[in-house]
């Protein structure tokens, strides 16, 4: 079964609102990433938490972490008509697995 | 510094024949990863090669299969296709299997679509 599994809802914000999606997970962890994918084009690398971080900001994204409840958050903040894309939580198991598992994916759109 | 490269973007083939994916990746990325994605199943992951040796393999049939040259560069095949096997397939090259620390670099895909 995947590991990653956002909450499957569409989101439809105005432009300078927030964005926020969840995402929830099975089984431990070494971190976990979020992705933004562009009308199915390739994913790009957006995040990285770690399983002993609480929460990460890199520009006008802010993801938490919470290992005990398994799930995580990615906030986007002050949304722009180009962050419309899907988002994809993946969740990396570590100890030389080299593999990302996938969650469904959040379809987001910004309204201008 | 050049992406990943992944060829050819669009196919287009025929129930039972077979087809071959190709990936470069990030000159110094000695780790290649493909997945497929689809409307139904999403995201999966299908192998993974380091130094030309696959370390990691996803739960897909024997029918996938892939490769890694000396270069790092990657291919996958698919023989026997079937119509379920339309997808996009996406690779995703790494720093030494690091993407744990720093994630994955991906491709932009190969859609393949078997008619």
């Amino acid at each position: 079964s995947q590991q990653g599994e956002e909450d499957p809802q569409a989101l439809s914000i105005q432009e300078g609102e927030n964005a926020t999606m969840n995402c929830s997970y099975k089984t431990s962890i070494n971190n976990l990433q979020w992705y933004r994918q562009n009308s199915g084009r390739g994913l790009v690398h957006l995040i990285l938490i770690r399983s002993n971080e609480r929460e990460k900001h890199s520009g006008r994204l802010r993801v938490t972490l919470d290992t005990s409840k398994k799930s995580s958050s990615l906030l986007i903040t002050a949304s722009r008509a180009a962050d419309t894309a899907s988002y994809f939580c993946a969740t990396d198991a570590g100890r030389g697995n080299n593999r990302l598992a996938f969650g469904k994916g959040n379809q987001v759109v910004v309204i201008p | 510094k050049a992406g990943v490269t992944q060829t050819p973007r669009y196919l287009i083939k025929t129930r039972g024949q077979q087809v071959t994916l190709s990936c470069s990746p990030i000159s110094g990325h000695r780790s290649v990863s493909w997945y497929q994605q689809t409307p139904g199943q999403g995201l999966q992951f299908l192998f993974e090669y380091f130094s030309e040796t696959q370390r990691n393999k996803g739960n897909f049939p024997g029918r996938f299969s892939g490769r890694q040259f000396s270069n790092s560069r990657s291919e996958m095949n698919v023989s026997t296709l079937e119509l379920g096997d339309s997808a996009l397939y996406l690779c995703a090259s790494s720093l030494e299997g690091t993407g744990g620390y720093y994630g994955y670099t991906f491709g932009s895909g190969t859609r393949l679509t078997v008619v």
